[in-house]
Formats: C-alpha cells, sequence, structure tokens
C-alpha cells in the first residue's frame, strides 16, 4: 500500500516568508502526486498536481512544488505567504491498489499558520 | 455548477440510529467515493465506487454501507451510528482509471452522541 508522510502537523510562518511544506511518498513506480487546500469549514480543493512530464509543477495562488524521484519528495513552495494563505493542506498521491483501481491517498495534513 | 453536494451539512445522531449521508455529483465521473476526517488522521477511504452497480471497501469501511444505483449518487448508510463514528464525511468523485483530480463536495460534520 501507498504512504505519504507529511513532516510537520502545524507550520507558522510569518507573513512574506517563504512557506515550505514537505511531502515524502513511498512508491516503487512515479505516481500521480497532488497538494489539497482545505479552508475551514470547507472540503478540499486541487491546488497542484504531478502526473507526468515537467518535476516543477505550478500551481494557483501562487504555490508550486518540485517531484524529486530520487528523493521520493514533492515538497510544495511558495515564496511569500499571504495571509490568506492560512488553511490545512494535504499531500496525496494516486496509484493502483490490490484490487486493481485506483485510490488517492492521502497524508495526515499540515496546517499553516500566517503570522502578521 | 453543482460539482459535488452532500447534504445534510450537519447532523446530530444518538447512538444506535441509522442514517445516509446523501451525495450526488452531476460531471458524469464514473468514480466516487467517500473519506473521513478527524484530527491529526488526515482522509481515509471508507468505500468507492468505480461505476454503477461496482462498490467496493477502503481502509475504514467497518459501519458503513454504500450502493451505487446510478451515476449520479453514491450514499453512505450507517446502520447502527457509534461515537467512533463521529466525524467529518467527505464525498468525492473523479474520472475513471488514474485518478487525475478528485472533485470534493462541502462535508458533512456528524456527531454521535
Amino acid at each position: 500500500a501507498q504512504s505519504v508522510t507529511q513532516l510537520g502537523s502545524h507550520v507558522s510562518v510569518s507573513e512574506g516568508a517563504l512557506v515550505l511544506l514537505r511531502c515524502n511518498y513511498s512508491s516503487s513506480v512515479p505516481p500521480y502526486l497532488f497538494w489539497y487546500v482545505q479552508y475551514p469549514n470547507q472540503g478540499l480543493q486541487l491546488l497542484l498536481k504531478y502526473t507526468t512530464g515537467a518535476t516543477l509543477v505550478k500551481g494557483i495562488n501562487g504555490f508550486e512544488a518540485e517531484f524529486k524521484k530520487s528523493e521520493t519528495s514533492f515538497h510544495l513552495t511558495k515564496p511569500s505567504a499571504h495571509m490568506s494563505d492560512a488553511a490545512e493542506y494535504f499531500c496525496a498521491v494516486s496509484d493502483k491498489s490490490g484490487a486493481g483501481s485506483y485510490q488517492l491517498t492521502f497524508g495526515k495534513g499540515t496546517k499553516l499558520s500566517v503570522i502578521p | 455548477n453543482a460539482g459535488v453536494t452532500q447534504t445534510p451539512k450537519f447532523q446530530v445522531l444518538k447512538t444506535g440510529q441509522s442514517m445516509t449521508l446523501q451525495c450526488a455529483q452531476d460531471m458524469n465521473h464514473e468514480y466516487m467515493s467517500w473519506y473521513r476526517q478527524d484530527p491529526g488522521m488526515g482522509l481515509r477511504l471508507i468505500h468507492y465506487s468505480v461505476g454503477a452497480g461496482i462498490t467496493d471497501q477502503g481502509e475504514v469501511p467497518n459501519g458503513y454501507n454504500v450502493s451505487r444505483s446510478t451515476t449520479e449518487d453514491f450514499p453512505l448508510r450507517l446502520l447502527s451510528a457509534a461515537p467512533s463514528q463521529t466525524s467529518v464525511y467527505f464525498c468525492a468523485s473523479s474520472y475513471p482509471g488514474a485518478i487525475k483530480e478528485a472533485f470534493f463536495g462541502q462535508g458533512t460534520r456528524l456527531t454521535v452522541v
């Protein structure tokens, strides 16, 4: 079974500072990788995704992530944090289950706080 | 665009009661799934369906039933609610095959007392 590890359940940054949220996955083959964002009392929405091709992917709201196969990582970054970035972020991997269908496996989430 | 619609948004149940959480999508997605979200646990897959008439268990299926009679609807039934089922439930849908993007509903916050 695939697994996703997000380092740090809670990250605090100052407004204007770099945001770095870490994600590592376990997979024997390159999977599809995602970052989702969840604002308070809302559902999840897709921030960005890696399927194939360019390893640096850009998403909404100025976020980007780099797929590094050698490190099995897919860290999320944003150069300058904004107050509106305060939310919970989930890394996820899509891969075939034992039954042969694809499933999404999520990390436990990282709650981002932005300090004025 | 409606996307994925979940009802109700909030529900309080007594232990032992049953209820059905509704999920409907209007994107003609074949793949639908139910997750529960608990603090510090992320999202865990309860059940999923790859098309009408086909369902399978996820990571935490005990205490829940599903059926898929149409492409649009994927209800989740709690047969006999327990306090351990207090959680936020999310329904999601996507195109079949390798999941390239999942669309989520707004969630149902369930409390079992």
